[in-house]
């Protein structure tokens, strides 16, 4: 079964520092999202993404934050000047059709983000 | 985007069938009704979506009413392997977001 792959599976950076979180939607999925989840809380929107441009943003997703689909496979979330409370799960997930038509997103299985 | 109310949490026994239910009293007439799961440090993952009356597929079944305002996911002969999350979501038609509230966190017991 096709999944999404994210990477790193963790990572740890000192509060300040830019991070990039990567993804690998399915190969034929057209919508792409970034997710995250700080520990014991909901899951929050972030960002939909799609033919190669931002479709819709949260009130989350502000000027430190940033994604990118650089070639035909990946799709990156960075964060800039990560601060303590950035440090969440971050999913990234994709779709083939709009959320409120199919449903369904597939989501990775998460790059957990711990900001020292 | 319609509000959804969940039990926090159930527990159940393997092999029972569960029902979840939940509420969403403001859904409007172009909203759909999404399930997902959750295990822990994973994802979430699709479970079935449903505009009325009764929806079945592989894994659960999905029952809503005639006036939608609540729905019940169905999970026959639970595994401990299904203790999970589970999200109620409303969806819109043309949205492009999900909107995750807490959940009901199912606990199968052996």
């Amino acid at each position: 079964e096709p999944e999404v792959t994210q990477t790193p599976s963790h990572q740890v950076t000192q509060m300040g520092q830019e991070v990039i979180l990567r993804c690998v939607p399915i190969s034929n999925h057209l919508y792409f999202y970034w997710y995250r989840q700080i520990l014991g809380q909901k899951v929050e929107f972030l960002v939909s993404f799609y033919n190669n441009e931002i479709s819709e943003k949260s009130e989350i997703f502000d000027d430190q934050f940033s994604v990118e689909r650089p070639d035909g496979s990946n799709f990156t979330l960075k964060i800039r000047s990560t601060k303590l409370e950035d440090s969440a799960m971050y999913f990234c997930a994709s779709s083939a059709g709009l959320a409120g038509v199919t449903g369904e997103l597939f989501f990775g299985e998460g790059s957990r983000l711990t900001v020292l | 985007l319609a509000k959804t109310t969940q039990p926090i949490s159930m527990d159940s026994y393997e092999g029972q069938e569960v029902n979840i239910t939940c509420s969403h009293n403001n859904i409007a007439t172009n909203d759909y009704i999404t399930w997902y799961q959750q295990f822990p440090s994973q994802g979430p993952r699709f479970i079935i979506q449903g505009y009325k009356t009764k929806v079945t597929n592989e894994v659960a079944s999905l029952f809503i009413p005639a006036d939608r305002k609540s729905s019940t996911l169905s999970l026959p002969r639970v595994s401990l392997s299904d203790t999970a999350v589970y999200y109620c979501l409303v969806v819109s038609y043309g949205n492009n977001r999900l909107a995750f509230g807490k959940g009901n966190q199912v606990v199968v017991i052996p």
